[in-house]
């Protein structure tokens, strides 16, 4: 299994440009969310999603769209990327589908490091 | 909301010395609890959860914690520090049943020989 997959792993944008983080796992996981981590700020909920065409906003949502079209996928978008929005990304999962759903831990993927100029 | 505070944001240790790292929470009822590690460059891993039980929690690579319902803690622990256990430390509180984990800000954990 690979698990929890992100791509791109580095990325420079210019401000105001648009691109799609991506994110992939392969363990029928029902939930899946993202974060982004900032220096001193610990990680932070950007949005969420409990399944497939189910997502709910996190602390941080603004700037940045989902989506879930797949049980698969979670795609993060930046719309009009700002300076703010430099950090590290990082992609999570957990809960078997079918299964009663408990607070199992959550599967990282080793993060996108994005960079707003 | 929930809520995690991670008092100390870099600490020292030698090698061979015991560990403990605070983490407080705030929340109404009683809450999923975790510990995860994230080495340089990494993505986090998980060293032990707490939902119910035992408040003494054993984890992963001779971690443990204990639930303190009385002090709204759940401090990490170790007897004796290696200098593989150099990472960032991060305490999380989860709510309800998807998920929705909040995490502290981290502890950087040092070990010098």
């Amino acid at each position: 299994n690979a698990g929890v997959t992100q791509t791109p792993k580095f990325q420079v944008l210019k401000t105001g440009q648009s691109m799609t983080l991506q994110c992939a796992q392969d363990m029928n996981h029902e939930y899946m969310s993202w974060y982004r981590q900032d220096p001193g700020m610990g990680l932070r909920l950007i949005h969420y999603s409990v399944g497939a065409g189910i997502t709910d906003q996190g602390e941080v949502p603004n700037g940045y769209n989902v989506s879930r079209s797949t049980t698969e996928d979670f795609p993060l978008r930046l719309l009009s990327a700002a300076p703010s929005q430099t950090s590290v990304y990082f992609c999570a999962s957990s809960g078997l589908r079918g299964q009663e759903r408990t607070n199992e831990k959550l599967f990282f993927g080793s993060g996108t490091q994005l960079s707003v100029l | 909301a929930q809520s995690v505070t991670q008092p100390d944001i870099h600490i020292t240790v030698s090698e061979g010395a015991s560990l403990e790292l605070r983490c407080n929470y705030s929340y109404g009822a009683t809450p999923y609890l975790f510990w995860y590690v994230q080495s340089p460059g990494q993505g986090l891993q998980l060293l032990l959860k707490y939902f119910s039980g035992d408040t003494l929690v054993q984890g992963i690579k001779g971690f443990e914690a204990e639930f303190k319902r009385s002090q709204s803690s759940f401090n990490l622990r170790k007897p004796s520090v290696h200098w593989s256990d150099a990472a960032e430390y991060f305490c999380a509180v989860g709510v309800g049943g998807y998920q929705k984990v909040t995490f502290g800000i981290g502890t950087k954990l040092q070990v010098i020989p």
